[in-house]
């Protein structure tokens, strides 16, 4: 079947400016998880869903960026002002439950703030 | 706090030869661990986890709860096997993955 897919692949934007970073995860997946991606940083955690609550935003770097799931599906990343120190890639996996389950990522949302 | 360490950014090895990525962790509990690969071009995806002790593309790992390593062994090189390698744990009661910065591997033909 298909796998999670992200929208868009590439968002080039001012800074200042909001961006919506869009994340379609597995059918039947109930776990969702945000992560991001710096040059020479790793994968960094960010927020995660089970279902459309979510339980751990112990990631989220500041009070600018924001996460929403809705339906269970589908989840929208948002970046309000962005600045320059946001620009990495953006990864979204999900996981058909919780306790430890392979996690299946999706190919990233390249993000540059110029 | 838990953490990741993958000591080498970088590693070339020689086709035919043997490969060793090594991952130690810090966490005091009973951990999951696994190692991602992303090859060029692609997406970030699963080569193994410790619970399944499966031998995958020739790569095998053990947790070493004594040294609190998760290696990544592989007795003969292949160019395929030239892709960036992430060691991530996970632990009951905590869903995400924390992820080592990675080691970029280059078979040399």
């Amino acid at each position: 079947g298909a796998g999670v897919s992200q929208s868009p692949s590439n968002k080039v934007t001012e800074k200042g400016k909001d961006v919506e970073l869009r994340c379609d995860p597995i059918s039947g997946h109930t776990a969702l998880y945000w992560y991001r991606q710096s040059l020479g940083q790793g994968l960094e955690f960010l927020i995660y869903f089970q279902g459309n609550s979510a339980p751990d935003k112990s990631g989220l770097p500041s009070d600018r960026f924001s996460a929403e799931r809705t339906g269970g599906s589908v989840s929208t990343l948002t970046i309000q002002r962005t600045q320059q120190e946001d620009s990495a890639v953006y990864l979204c996996a999900s996981s058909l439950g919780t306790g430890g389950d392979t996690q299946y990522f999706g190919p990233g949302t390249r993000l540059t703030v110029l | 706090a838990q953490r990741v360490t993958q000591p080498e950014k970088l590693l070339s090895v020689f086709k035919g030869a043997p490969v060793e990525l090594k991952c130690n962790y810090s966490y005091s509990g009973s951990p999951e661990l696994f190692w991602y690969v992303q090859y060029s071009r692609q997406r970030l995806q699963l080569l193994l986890r410790h619970i399944s002790r499966e031998s995958i593309k020739g790569f095998t790992a053990d947790l070493n709860k004594g040294e609190t390593s998760f290696h990544l062994k592989k007795p003969f090189a292949q160019e395929e096997d030239s892709a960036m390698y992430y060691c991530a744990l996970w632990y009951f009661g905590n869903e995400k993955l924390t992820f080592g910065t990675g080691t970029r591997l280059t078979i040399i033909p």
